[in-house]
Formats: C-alpha cells, structure tokens, sequence
C-alpha cells in the first residue's frame, strides 16, 4: 500500500457527461499529480499541485480542470467526455517540489471507460 | 523537455534467468525511479536512484547521472516479476516524464 488513495477504482459513464476523480496524498505530502496512461500516448502528466497552489500543467485538455483542498486531498474534474478519455488516471504525491523534491508514491489508478 | 528511452521494448525470459533492463535521458534531472506495473495496473515503486548503485532482494539498480543513464537488474527471474517496468526521471519542478516502458514476461 502506497498511502495515496483514489476514488473510485473503476468508472463507466457516457460520452457528454462529467465526472470527478479523487486522491488523498500520503500523510505529510504536500505535492499532488496527475497522470494519464493511454494505449496510444503511455503515461502522461496532467497537473501539479502543491500546497493548494496549481504548481505545473502538462497536455491537460481544457475540458479537464483540477483544485487541491485545504485538507491537501485533490480532485480531477474531467467534462464533455470523449471515447478517447477512456484511460487508466493516477494520483502521485511526495514531499515537496522543486530541488526539494523525493520520491513518488502513487495511488491504484481510477480505470475510466467512456462508451 | 527530457526525453526518455527504455530498452529493451519487450523480453521473454525463462524462469530463473536474469534481466538487465536500460533507461537513457536526455538532460540532468533531479530524480529518477524505477516502477513496476503489475497485470491489475499498479504501479509499485522499485527505486528512487537519482544517483549511484542500490539493492533490494533480486532486484537492483544503478544510476550514472554524468552519463544520462540507469540500469535495473533483475536475476533469478519469477513470473511474478511479469509486467512493465518503467522508467521515469524528475525535472526541477518535480513531475515525473516516463519512458515507454519494458514488457517482461517471464515464461515457468
């Protein structure tokens, strides 16, 4: 167990409609992110946040937003899905960031299917 | 950006053989690990080796920053070592770029 959790494992939902992801960090991580594994692009960074603050962006669709809570666990916001959305979405979470980064833990992945 | 290749693609390998698996990057970075991807799509941390040599049971791996390169050994080989391991190396503000991947299978 890597300490992150992500909610829920498994998703199926329509094309058109939206849907939210979740993470709670390990304890005393302060640093969150987001990825993307698809067949076609492999594992792909989406956003960072740190602290609450929106730190990095990568190829995150525009349809796609994310925020980090007070309580530091975070939520991925994916809306107007498209079939190509279907994809494995992971959570990470270390430490800090910058040169005072370490190591990634991250969550069992939300499996997102959209038909 | 940092680019990151892995070889080689795919390996098959009898049970019980050894593996040595390759990572190349294109700049300095501040960190990198090693993962495994097992079949139910989990991603286990192997290492955290942005430099220098580490051993964990059968499996270990080194990291020469200078050269822009990381080497994971696995010997004595088991099936369930079976899955995808990749590579993936830190840019200063912390994300984590991912090479595409090695699929092992490791045949009884």
């Amino acid at each position: 167990d890597s300490g992150v959790t992500q909610t829920p494992k498994h998703l199926i939902t329509a094309t058109g409609q939206r849907v939210t992801l979740r993470c709670s960090p390990r304890s005393g991580d302060l640093s969150v992110y987001w990825y993307q594994q698809s067949l076609d692009q492999g594992l792909q960074f989406l956003i960072q946040y740190y602290n609450g603050e929106e730190r990095a962006k990568g190829n995150i669709l525009e349809r796609f937003s994310a925020q980090q809570f007070p309580d530091l666990h975070s939520e991925l916001n994916l809306s107007s899905l498209e079939l190509g959305d279907s994809a494995l979405y992971f959570c990470a979470s270390s430490v800090g960031q910058g040169e005072g980064v370490t190591e990634a833990f991250f969550g069992q992945g939300t499996r997102l299917t959209v038909v | 950006g940092i680019q990151v290749e892995q070889s080689p693609p795919d390996l098959i390998l009898q049970e019980g053989a050894n593996s040595t698996l390759r990572c190349n990057f294109s700049d300095s970075v501040n960190n990198l690990q090693w993962f495994h991807q097992n079949p139910w799509g989990q991603l286990i941390n192997l290492f955290y080796i942005p430099s220098g040599t580490k051993q964990n049971g059968r499996l270990s791996a080194t990291t020469v920053a200078t050269e822009r390169y990381s080497l994971l050994y696995i010997s004595s080989s088991q099936t369930t070592d079976s899955g995808v391991y990749f590579c993936a190396v830190g840019d200063e503000g912390g994300k984590l770029i991912f090479g595409q991947g090695t699929e092992l299978s490791v045949k009884p």
